[in-house]
Formats: structure tokens, C-alpha cells, sequence
């Protein structure tokens, strides 16, 4: 399994836009990457999945560079409601179970 | 739109005593997981069925037992309770899909299991 590797946290006022990077150096052909948010004490929800180059949806980009050796999950104009824990996890197609690493812990600021 | 259910929400067990989790997933959804989130954790993979058979087995003490139903629900037992065993337990449910992409996981808003 591919690790990854993100920022612990990160600060953001409102309306900005952010970008977590993450890392998977060991990625495998067969990976996806998908972003899920967690709010405390609920489940955790999924953002966006990606294998190569920009995959956009009505919450989040997704951008994959050509190596795919990192990622970079962008929340536009960011509100005080996208506060959360977010993951970066790498895993094959199909029914895998997800590993979650050390997720970034988003704080938006008024 | 439905979503998985679980229950109960919350529960007090002590030390040594046992516990049954129920999770009902999204209709037409034939694979469920279950993942334990211990306080300031990261969730981690105990087990999934599909179909009514394990199919991954992660971190699952001996203590534990699981099941998926013909209907699908799945149950968790927990035996013998420790207080580590403390933590909120997560169900997500997915369809199969062709194999082609991750299966997107929905999860349910989990119970909090307290062992005192």
C-alpha cells in the first residue's frame, strides 16, 4: 500500500482558496486517490477521486501530476463549514478497504 | 436520499461485558465495512463482507466477531470489553462496482462505544 504523506494542519480565513498537497511516492499503477472529509465525531465523507490530471467537481479539484507521485485536493472560497479533518488515501480499484493515515486538520477562520 | 444507519448511537458497557453493533446499509448495497476511530485517531479497518462473506480482515482483535445478514445489515459483537476498546465504530457501506475505480465508501454517523 502507498503511503502518504500531508501537512498536520493548516489556517485558512474564509473565502480563500486551499490547497493540501499530498504526497505517495510508492503509488502503483492500479492506485486511485481519493479525498474524504471528516467532521468531528461523524463519518467520514468522500470528496473527489482521481487517477491522473484534474478531476473537478461541485465541492473540490483534484489536480495529479503526470508522475502521480502527489496530489493536490483545492476547496474554493473556503467557509467556516469546510472546518474538518481531511485525507488523502491511495488504494486499488475496486472494494478495498481505505487506510487512512494522518489526515490535515482544516481550521477556516472568520 | 437513504443513508447507512447504525445503531444504537450511543452506548455504556463495563469492563468484561459485551456489546452488539447493527449497521443497515444504503439499499442495494452489498458490501460493508467497519471501521473503529479511537479519540484523536485516525479511523482503522477492522472488517468487510460482501455478499454475507468476509472478504478483508484488518485489524480485528480475537474479541470481536462480525456478520452480514441476507438482507445485508451487518452486526459487530464485542466480546469481553476493554477500556480501550472505548472508541466510535463506523459502518460504510459500497456497492461492488466492475473493479475499475475505488468504490466510493458512504458512511453512517457511527456509535459511540464508552466501556467504563
Amino acid at each position: 500500500l502507498a503511503k502518504t504523506t500531508q501537512p498536520i494542519s493548516m489556517d485558512s480565513y474564509e473565502g480563500q482558496e486551499v490547497n493540501i498537497t499530498c504526497s505517495h511516492n510508492n503509488i502503483a499503477t492500479n492506485d486511485y486517490i481519493t479525498w474524504y472529509q471528516q467532521f468531528p465525531s461523524q463519518g467520514p465523507r468522500f470528496i473527489i477521486q482521481g487517477y491522473k490530471t484534474k478531476v473537478t467537481n461541485e465541492v473540490a479539484s483534484l489536480f495529479i501530476p503526470a508522475d502521480r507521485k502527489s496530489s493536490t485536493l483545492s476547496l474554493p472560497r473556503v467557509s467556516l463549514s469546510d472546518t474538518a479533518v481531511y485525507y488523502c488515501l491511495v488504494s486499488f480499484s475496486g472494494n478495498t478497504p481505505l487506510v487512512f493515515g494522518k489526515g490535515t486538520r482544516l481550521s477556516v477562520i472568520a | 436520499a437513504a443513508g447507512v444507519i447504525q445503531s444504537p448511537r450511543h452506548l455504556i458497557k463495563e469492563k468484561r461485558e459485551t456489546a452488539t453493533l447493527k449497521c443497515y446499509p444504503i439499499p442495494r448495497h452489498d458490501t460493508v465495512y467497519w471501521y473503529q476511530q479511537g479519540p484523536g485517531q485516525d479511523p482503522q479497518f477492522l472488517i468487510s463482507f460482501y455478499e454475507k462473506m468476509q472478504s478483508d480482515k484488518g485489524s480485528i482483535p480475537d474479541r470481536f466477531s462480525a456478520q452480514q445478514f441476507s438482507d445485508y445489515h451487518s452486526e459487530l459483537n464485542m466480546s469481553s470489553l476493554e477500556l480501550g476498546d472505548s472508541a466510535l465504530y463506523f459502518c460504510a457501506s459500497s456497492t461492488r462496482g466492475s473493479g475499475t475505480y475505488q468504490e466510493t465508501q458512504y458512511f453512517g454517523p457511527g456509535t459511540r462505544l464508552l466501556v467504563l
